[in-house]
C-alpha cells in the first residue's frame, strides 16, 4: 500500500524559512517522479514543484510563483521527499501535500497523496 | 495559460447522476484527470486518462471528453460521494503543464 506522511509544518512570520518532508513507503521511491502541490485555505488546488527519478536525471521544476524561493531535494537512501521554504510570504499560507507522479503519453497526474502538513505565514 | 472552467457547485439526489463539467479550449484532445477531495482528507484519484477508474474506484464514476468540455459522471449518487471535484491536465503551452480547474462542490440532497 503506498504511504505517504507529511511532516514539517507550522507557524512562520513571513521572510522566514520552513523545510517540509515527505516519508514515502509502499513503492519503489527512488524511480517515482514526485511533486508537491498545496491547497490555499478554502480554495483550489496549486501544483509547486517536481524532481524527477535520479534515473531520469532528478531535475526539478517549479511553478512561477515559488521558483528561485523553494528548493525540492530527496534522499532516495530514506526514502524521503524534502521542500525547502524560503522568503516565505503570506500567500504561500496552505495545506501542502506531496504526490507520487505518473508520466505517460504526454501528460502528468499526480495517483497517490499524502495527507498534507499546514504552512501558515503570519506575522 | 490554459484555464479549466468548473462549476462551483452541482447538486442532486441521492440515486440521481451527476454530471461534473469541465470546460476548456479544445480540451478534447488532452487527457484529463479528475479528484474526489471529501472534507478534511487529500485528494483521490478518482478517473484518469478521460475514463479510466483507477484500482478501488467504483463503476458509478465514469468520465467522458470531447470538444471543450470533460465530464464526470457519478450515477446512483450516494450520499458518501458529497466532496469537492478538481479536473487537472497537462498542458506544454503553459508557464508549467500541470492545471486544476477552480473545483465543484457536489451536494447530495
Amino acid at each position: 500500500e503506498v504511504q505517504l506522511v507529511e511532516s514539517g509544518g507550522g507557524l512562520v512570520k513571513p521572510g522566514g524559512s520552513l523545510r517540509l518532508s515527505c516519508a514515502a513507503s509502499g513503492f519503489t521511491f527512488s524511480k517515482a517522479w514526485m511533486s508537491w502541490v498545496r491547497q490555499t485555505p478554502g480554495k483550489g488546488l496549486e501544483w509547486v514543484g517536481r524532481i524527477k527519478s535520479k534515473t531520469d536525471g532528478g531535475t526539478t521544476d517549479y511553478a512561477a510563483p515559488v521558483k528561485g524561493r523553494f528548493t525540492i531535494s530527496r534522499d532516495d537512501s530514506k526514502n524521503t521527499l524534502y521542500l525547502e521554504m524560503n522568503s516565505l510570504k503570506i500567500e504561500d499560507t496552505a495545506v501542502y501535500y506531496c504526490t507520487t507522479d505518473q508520466a505517460v503519453a504526454g501528460t502528468i497526474l499526480f495517483d497517490f497523496w499524502g495527507q498534507g502538513t499546514l504552512v501558515t505565514v503570519s506575522s | 495559460s490554459y484555464v479549466l472552467t468548473q462549476p462551483p457547485s452541482v447538486s442532486v439526489a441521492p440515486g440521481k447522476t451527476a454530471k461534473i463539467t469541465c470546460g476548456g479550449n479544445n480540451i478534447g484532445v488532452k487527457s484529463v484527470h479528475w479528484y474526489q477531495q471529501k472534507p478534511g482528507q487529500a485528494p483521490v484519484l478518482v478517473i484518469c486518462y478521460d475514463s479510466d477508474r483507477p484500482p478501488g474506484i467504483p463503476e458509478r464514476f465514469s468520465g467522458s471528453n470531447s470538444g471543450n468540455t470533460a465530464t464526470l459522471t457519478i450515477s446512483r449518487v450516494e450520499a458518501g460521494d458529497e466532496a469537492d471535484y478538481y479536473c487537472q491536465v497537462w498542458d506544454s503551452s503553459s508557464d508549467h503543464g500541470e492545471v486544476f480547474g477552480g473545483g465543484t462542490k457536489l451536494t447530495v440532497l
